[in-house]
């Protein structure tokens, strides 16, 4: 079993539709949940963390993490077809080591 | 301020061959990290190093691979006698001085393909 599992889709959606993103982990020991975008051939940019639990909103972004159901998310509202792109979830203990998920595409269509 | 700068971006070596990918860290920042990426895949972490220092390399494989973080220069990650499996994005990130939590800022990758 991986460390992280994400869907990779492609998940293919109408502009202005809401999407929903997800990730499930099995090491209790990760506090910090990030999620990156990552255009074709591009590196990894940072949208979002959060630390432990909790919800956290930023412009048409929320991330959410259940800590006891060892499960995060990414919404994203109000679609647009720059939004297109593979996402990645990745998270971490303490200290350094990442371990991403394979990545979700995202297909936003005009 | 620049980001994270990766060189070359695309390279090409045959079987065999030495491939060196280099990489500088955003101004001030002294943490480099090298992941892997395959298609269809997230990225593994390789390794992490400091200054002159190898801080983890427990994600890269025990032979033909290496790293470095000079005190002068960029950080080169460097693969010996390449085969057809080495074919991959290599991205670097780098960050601040340590601490519990710090944002890895990614390079744009260099692109390895093995013929």
């Amino acid at each position: 079993q991986k460390e992280v599992e994400q869907d990779p889709g492609p998940l293919s959606v109408p502009e202005g539709a809401i999407v929903s993103l997800n990730c499930t982990y099995s090491n209790s020991a990760f506090q910090y949940f990030m999620w990156y975008r990552q255009y074709s051939r591009k590196g990894p940019e940072l949208l979002m963390y959060t630390y432990s639990s909790g919800n956290k909103e930023d412009g048409r972004f929320t991330a959410q993490v259940d800590k006891s159901s060892k499960y995060i998310s990414l919404f994203i509202r109000d679609s647009q077809p720059s939004d297109s792109a593979t996402y990645l979830c990745a998270m971490r203990t303490p200290g350094f080591k990442t371990i991403f998920g394979a990545g979700t595409r995202l297909f936003v269509k005009a | 301020n620049a980001g994270v700068m990766q060189n070359p971006r695309h390279l090409v070596r045959r079987r065999g061959q030495e491939a060196r990918l280099r990489c500088s860290p955003m101004k001030g920042h002294s943490h480099v990290y090298w992941y892997r990426q395959l298609p269809e895949e997230g990225l593994k972490f390789m390794v992490y190093l400091q200054k002159e220092n190898i801080i983890d390399e427990s994600g890269m494989p025990k032979e033909r691979f290496s790293a470095e973080f000079p005190k002068e220069g960029p950080s080169i990650l460097r693969i010996q006698q390449v085969v057809r499996g080495d074919s991959a994005a290599y991205f670097c990130a780098s960050s601040p001085a340590d601490r519990d939590y710090n944002e890895q800022f990614f390079g744009p990758g260099t692109r390895l393909t093995v013929l």
